[in-house]
């Protein structure tokens, strides 16, 4: 079947560290992937996406490089903010599919 | 532009007792979908609507009724609420089906007693 996985967390980093979060994917055909983001008291909300293999998304100093080869879409930041700290998901779908496939979330914390 | 709202945001209820969460769209999506999340679990569908008059289930629809009679709202109804449905409540729409970026409303937190 179709799954998403991530690292577990929390992520706890300093502020102008280097993240990534990794994620991989198992899919019978060509998904789009997606990054959401979870502030904290609010919905998700889309961070960044890729439709078909080596398409890079980027968004607010994030990137995900969407790796057929490896069914990765591992998310990144050069720097990352206290503003930064959420939860993080992945996610696919598929064109004639019938909902997102989560994964199961990636809590960062980033501190001053 | 209010994209999806969802009320109430908080809700505690006595086991037995039924509810109605509500959830709007201004965008004229056609797909709309419940979402529930829970700790460890990330987020799992409840059900789903691809347009005015037609919904079907998620992987986890039991305990939990759609209908969807316009395209902009898209109720959620407990028939009869149970503790293990404590949970954070999410609806989200799309223009497409789940290839299309998703919106989501800011959530129902729901306790059962």
């Amino acid at each position: 079947g179709n799954s998403v996985t991530q690292m577990e967390g929390p992520v706890t980093l300093s502020e102008e560290a280097f993240l990534t979060i990794n994620c991989t994917y198992t899919a019978t055909g060509y998904p789009s992937l997606f990054w959401y983001v979870q502030y904290p008291g609010e919905g998700l909300q889309l961070l960044l996406k890729a439709t078909k293999a080596d398409d890079k998304g980027s968004n607010k100093g994030f990137e995900a490089t969407y790796r057929k080869e490896t069914t990765s879409f591992h998310l990144e930041k050069g720097s990352v903010q206290v503003s930064d700290s959420a939860v993080y998901f992945c996610a696919l779908g598929f064109r004639a599919g019938t909902a997102l496939i989560f994964g199961k979330g990636t809590t960062l914390s980033v501190s001053s | 532009n209010a994209g999806v709202t969802q009320t109430p945001k908080f809700q505690v209820l006595k086991t037995g007792q039924s509810m109605t969460l509500q959830c709007a769209q201004d965008m004229n999506h056609e797909y709309m979908s419940w979402y529930r999340q829970d700790p460890g679990m990330g987020l799992r569908l409840i059900h789903y609507s691809v347009g005015a008059g037609i919904t079907d289930q998620g992987e986890v629809p039991n305990g939990y009724n759609v209908s969807r009679s316009t395209t902009e709202d898209f109720p959620l109804r407990l028939l009869s609420a149970a503790p293990s449905q404590t949970s954070v409540y999410f609806c989200a729409s799309s223009l497409g089906v789940s290839d299309q970026p998703q919106h989501f409303g800011d959530g129902t937190r729901l306790s059962i007693l």
